[in-house]
């Protein structure tokens, strides 16, 4: 199957610095990439989605200036989480429904593995 | 609004039982259903899903579920358990623009 990776798979920061999370799309290309967060022994939550060439949509209550999302490339999208703090702590997932997928509702879509993320 | 209730946080079985992992769901339409599962150090990886027709989808692994709408409810199923089942199983509910709603999740432990 198509394989996404996401880079670091674990980060430790300060508080008040900036942390970027990188995901790839390996062998497909994706204009859209979504963003997850998970809490510990909690659900998935959407956080946003990052489209290629254009502005990413933040879900309700997300921080667009504390999350900056850039989807650069067909292949890659970025999260920097800004002036982190240790509220941020938490483990990141994106995934990517590749190119020749519509836009519709019941596409399969391939996930990265994660990035630990730990603010002290 | 959408939403998925994943009932059990946790469940034992021992290796070779049968499996059965809860899933509701609250959607106003024909619901688009997924069950994923997540490995430690991998990203989710689907199992299964369901968009019409057949209720009873087959999957990955040896895993099916099935699509009842009378009690909105999508349960994943597996006739004998193996020890490499361990991991945590999520369900959701897949939105227009290819968005997902999970459920909480549900850690399967396999004891030998």
């Amino acid at each position: 199957g198509a394989v996404v990776s996401q880079h670091p798979s674990r980060v430790i920061c300060k508080s008040g610095t900036s942390v970027k999370i990188e995901c790839r799309s390996l062998d497909f290309q994706a204009t859209t990439m979504f963003w997850y967060r998970q809490f510990p022994k909690q659900s998935l939550m959407l956080m946003a989605t990052s489209n290629e060439g254009s502005k990413a949509t933040y879900e309700q209550g997300v921080e667009k200036d504390k999350f900056l999302i850039n989807h650069a490339s067909l292949t890659l999208s970025t999260l920097t989480v800004t002036s982190a703090h240790p509220e941020d702590s938490s483990f990141y997932i994106c995934s990517a429904p590749p190119l020749w997928t519509s836009g519709g509702a019941g596409n399969e879509q391939f996930f990265g593995p994660g990035t630990r993320l730990t603010v002290l | 609004a959408q939403s998925v209730t994943q009932p059990d946080i946790h469940i034992t079985v021992s290796e070779g039982a049968s499996l059965e992992l809860r899933c509701n769901y609250s959607y106003g339409a024909t619901p688009y259903l997924f069950w994923y599962v997540q490995s430690p150090g991998q990203g989710l990886q689907l199992l299964l899903k369901y968009f019409s027709g057949d209720t009873l989808v087959q999957g990955i692994k040896g895993f099916e579920a099935e699509f009842k709408r009378s009690q909105s409810s999508f349960n994943l199923r597996k006739p004998s358990v193996h020890w490499s089942d361990a991991a945590e199983y999520f369900c959701a509910v897949g939105l227009y623009g290819n968005k997902l709603v999970f459920g909480a999740g549900t850690i399967l432990r396999v004891k030998s």
